[in-house]
């Protein structure tokens, strides 16, 4: 079983649409986890943080289920902007250590 | 400009021929990481550096794969005896953490290798 797993895609959408991606984690012991972004033959960018409780920022919301070791990012009012591969990202010890990718979830927003 | 810088940024070599890439950190980083990346996929961690120390390079894929970083800031990732598998794309990233929440990675623009 891969460490993270995402939902390859690809996810083809309307602009001004809502879309969600998940991804699950294997090591229980996992401490922080991200949303970056990665444009087509560029390097991966941070998008956000995912905490506890939840966190946004714009029209990007992120959550984390600990029990179920499953982590979300949805996209409202989605943009043609937003067109990119989204990769899930765990780091998987209790301090800057083993930092996990998963192989990325692409997004194509349509006119 | 300030940002991790990798060179070179296109290598095309013979199978079975030696390769250095090398990855210059934004100063002051102290994590330094190595990831290589194949079409459609993921970045795969290779190997992380705390300072000058490997702290973890279980993701080495086999010991024709050696990476350094004497002096806590340069590193280099040294390929022996390359083969077409090797052919992709080598991202090297770094981050001022050390300890805690990792803090943001900032990624280099990678080094295409590509094994003929």
């Amino acid at each position: 079983r891969k460490e993270v797993e995402q939902d390859p895609g690809p996810f083809n959408v309307p602009e001004g649409a809502t879309v969600a991606f998940n991804c699950t984690y294997s090591n229980s012991a996992s401490q922080s986890f991200f949303w970056y972004r990665q444009d087509c033959r560029k390097e991966p960018k941070l998008l956000m943080s995912v905490y506890s409780s939840g966190n946004e920022d714009g029209r990007f919301t992120a959550q984390l289920n600990r029990a179920s070791q499953y982590i979300s990012l949805l996209i409202r009012d989605s943009k043609l902007s937003d067109s990119a591969t989204y990769l899930c990202v765990v780091n998987t010890g209790s301090s800057a250590s083993k930092i996990i990718f998963g192989s990325g979830t692409r997004l194509s927003i349509r006119p | 400009g300030a940002g991790v810088s990798q060179t070179p940024s296109n290598k095309v070599t013979e199978k079975g021929k030696y390769v250095e890439l090398r990855c210059d950190p934004i100063s002051g980083h102290t994590a330094l990481y190595w990831y290589r990346q194949s079409l459609g996929q993921g970045p795969e961690f290779l190997i992380y550096f705390q300072g000058t120390g490997a702290a973890d390079d279980s993701g080495l894929p086999n010991d024709r794969f050696f990476a350094v970083r004497p002096e806590g800031s340069v590193s280099t990732l040294k390929i022996q005896r390359t083969e077409r598998g090797d052919s992709a794309v080598y991202l090297c990233a770094s981050s001022a953490r050390t300890s805690g929440n990792t803090g943001e990675l900032f990624f280099g623009e990678g080094s295409r290798l590509t094994v003929l």
